[in-house]
């Protein structure tokens, strides 16, 4: 089955206490990206890439970190929590054509809570 | 980033009514998706618009690409309670990232 894999589901975590977030795709996709939503605020993105080793900062990249070393995988690194990074984080995934972007196909989500 | 307004933020329906909701950006953009999101889920692409004036449907959806290349709309005919979700629009205006909309919460009375 074509999917977006997200672990953990659930995290609660201590102020300043190193984590990552795992995503891993399926369907060879070139395109993958990390959001957060929060209430009233929507989904906001942190950071993309547009294939291996390629990444770039989206609209709320502060405090987050990412890797992209094997098209597959794109996992999201906080290296020191903050109460403020307490959201529930998606990742997804998109075929990337030569003129852009279409529908992205999107993980079950990872809520977390940093205390 | 890119600003996008979603209206209304909520609704609440009568099961077999229909449901209109729109999205307005400040930017042109040069595709428009609408996504559903269930609760606990990860939002799913519901319609994709990639030319100003298009109509497109998927069921009982119909969505549209604003002439102005700013606005986009979805309809919901004849709801029932399986619509009950947050239904998110996105823009893309030629980066290669997509912009999402706060999100309209449909409630679907039986």
């Amino acid at each position: 089955e074509a999917q977006v894999t997200q672990n953990p589901r659930y995290l609660i975590t201590v102020t300043g206490k190193k984590l990552t977030v795992t995503c891993s795709q399926n369907m060879n996709h070139e395109y993958m990206s990390w959001y957060r939503q929060d209430p009233g605020l929507g989904l906001r993105q942190i950071y993309y890439s547009m294939n291996v080793e390629v990444t770039d900062k989206g609209d709320v990249p502060e405090g987050y970190k990412v890797s992209r070393k094997e098209k597959r995988n794109f996992p999201l690194i906080l290296e020191s929590p903050s109460p403020n990074q307490t959201s529930l984080y998606f990742c997804a995934s998109s075929f990337g054509t030569g003129t852009g972007l279409y529908g992205y196909t999107f993980g079950s989500g990872t809520r977390l809570t940093v205390v | 980033g890119q600003q996008l307004n979603q209206s209304p933020q909520s609704m609440f329906i009568q099961e077999g009514e229909d449901v209109s909701m729109n999205c307005t950006s400040s930017s042109i953009f040069n595709t428009w998706l609408w996504y559903k999101q269930d609760p606990g889920e990860g939002p799913v692409l519901l319609i994709a618009l990639y030319k100003a004036g298009e109509l497109t449907s998927n069921g009982r959806l119909t969505a549209q690409f604003g002439i102005t290349r700013k606005d986009s709309f979805l309809n919901i005919s004849a709801s029932i309670p399986s619509d009950v979700g947050i239904y998110f629009c996105a823009g893309r205006s030629g980066a290669n990232n997509l912009f999402f909309g706060t999100g309209t919460r449909l409630t679907v009375i039986p």
